[in-house]
């Protein structure tokens, strides 16, 4: 079975600073791996996704990803945050060998961003 | 449609009170899931359709959950007797393949009071 795990639960910034959001996995087949965004009150919207091919993966609003399978991260980063990037951010995780497993999440990192 | 939609936005149940979520899937999307979030906690998986097969309904937490998708488009997720365990988000989902990523509906939250 699947696992993740978002060590933060709430990051604070200050605007125009630098931000990683860390995620693990656990799994003992290969994955493709997710983050997405949810702003209050809206549904999820996917930020990014690694599939396969380059570990270092680049999604919307400037945010980029990287897969490292030794350490079983896939941290989000961002070099310079906005107030609009305030919002709950999930790290999901799905199962590569087959086509049809649910996603699995992580309980979530608030990111707050400060003026 | 352009987007998943799931309707009403809110629901309020008292207590015992059956009801009913719908999710109208992006059009031509096969796969179809349903999540529960509650309250600060990320989305925990429900139940998945392909086309009008329910492929996996390991996440549902008791048999006062069923769902519905019989002509592969719409879905509906109902609650028996409610009870205030089940206040939470449910989101719906819709992919074509499965490995891209699902696109989300905004989500109905239930109230049960």
């Amino acid at each position: 079975a699947q696992s993740v795990t978002q060590l933060d639960s709430q990051v604070p910034v200050f605007e125009e600073a630098p931000v990683e959001l860390r995620c693990n996995y656990s799994s003992s087949v290969s994955v493709y791996l997710f983050w997405y965004v949810q702003y209050p009150n809206q549904g999820l919207q996917l930020l990014l996704k690694y599939l396969s091919g380059s570990t270092l993966v680049k999604g919307i609003n400037g945010f980029e990803a990287e897969f490292n399978k030794s350490q079983t991260s896939f941290h989000l980063r961002k070099p310079s945050v906005h107030i609009s990037d305030t919002a709950e951010y999930f790290c999901a995780v799905s199962d590569f060998d087959s086509g049809n497993t649910p996603l699995v999440f992580g309980k979530g990192t608030r990111l707050s961003v400060i003026a | 449609g352009a987007g998943v939609s799931q309707s009403p936005r809110y629901k309020v149940a008292k207590r015992g009170q059956d009801v009913a979520l719908r999710c109208d899937p992006i059009s031509g999307h096969v796969s179809l899931f349903w999540y529960q979030q509650a309250l600060g906690q990320g989305p925990e998986f429900l139940t998945y359709f392909q086309n009008e097969a329910q492929l996996d309904k390991s996440g549902l937490p008791s048999d006062r959950f069923f769902a519905e998708r019989p002509e592969g488009s719409v879905s509906t997720l109902k609650i028996q007797r409610t009870q205030q365990e089940d206040s939470a988000v449910y989101l719906c989902a819709s992919s074509f393949a499965n490995r891209g990523g699902y696109t989300f509906g905004s989500g109905t939250r239930l109230t049960v009071v």
